[in-house]
């Protein structure tokens, strides 16, 4: 079956703007993850879902940082009054339900870059 | 806070073994994930260890040490192809949160033919 997807690939914004990145899990996967990759640095966790339900928001860099899912499927990141530092590329992740410690990979979309000038 | 340490670069030529190594410091651990990222590409499943020991998948291998917190990924026969970046991932649960893994900064690996 398909992959996880994210829109758009590329996203040029200007400082001050607002952005909505979005995500398409693979069908069936009930954990979802938001990661952020900047130049040099690893990939930094923002958030996770399981089903609707945001358990782990610590990520979260500021208040600017939301994001929600609905039907148990489709996530959106939403960045407000973007920075130069809200550069990078952003990633979403989702597996099958990792409950009672079930091992199960994480399945990575191709990621949005941002880039706020 | 978690710590994840593994080397920044690598070298190597075509058709020799490489080790790329892993060492980390968590509380709530829960497994240990290898995944390979091309450039500009997603990052893509290599392999995972939860118990001590090695796990053995075709070119790759992998070894767990819970107790000296410690991992390495082994790529034997090496290919121009494997050439990419490999990241190290720590899973940890604790409370409500499942499956949230911790990267290193991940291991640039750079095959000469």
């Amino acid at each position: 079956g398909a992959g996880v997807s994210q829109s758009p690939s590329n996203k040029v914004t200007e400082k001050g703007k607002d952005v909505e990145l979005r995500c398409d899990p693979i069908s069936g996967h009930t954990a979802l993850y938001w990661y952020r990759q900047s130049l040099g640095q690893g990939l930094e966790f923002l958030i996770y879902f399981q089903g609707n339900s945001a358990p782990d928001k610590s990520g979260l860099p500021s208040d600017r940082f939301s994001a929600e899912r609905t039907g148990g499927s489709v996530s959106t990141l939403t960045i407000q009054r973007t920075q130069q530092e809200d550069s990078a590329v952003y990633l979403c992740a989702s597996s099958l339900d990792p409950i009672g410690g079930a091992q199960y990979e994480q399945y990575f979309g191709p990621g949005t870059r941002l880039t706020v000038t | 806070g978690q710590n994840i340490d593994q080397p920044t670069e690598m070298t190597a030529t075509e058709g020799a073994i490489v080790q790329i190594n892993c060492t980390y410091q968590t509380s709530g651990f829960n497994g240990l994930f290898w995944y390979q990222q091309h450039a500009g590409e997603a990052p893509t499943f290599l392999s995972y260890n939860v118990l001590d020991g090695l796990e053995e998948k075709g070119r790759f291998s992998s070894f767990l040490s819970r107790s000296k917190g410690y991992s390495y990924l082994l790529l034997k026969e090496l290919q121009m192809k494997d050439s990419a970046s490999y990241l190290c991932a720590v899973r940890v649960d604790r409370g409500s949160t499942l499956g949230r893994l911790y990267f290193g900064r991940g291991t640039q690996l750079t095959v000469w033919p």
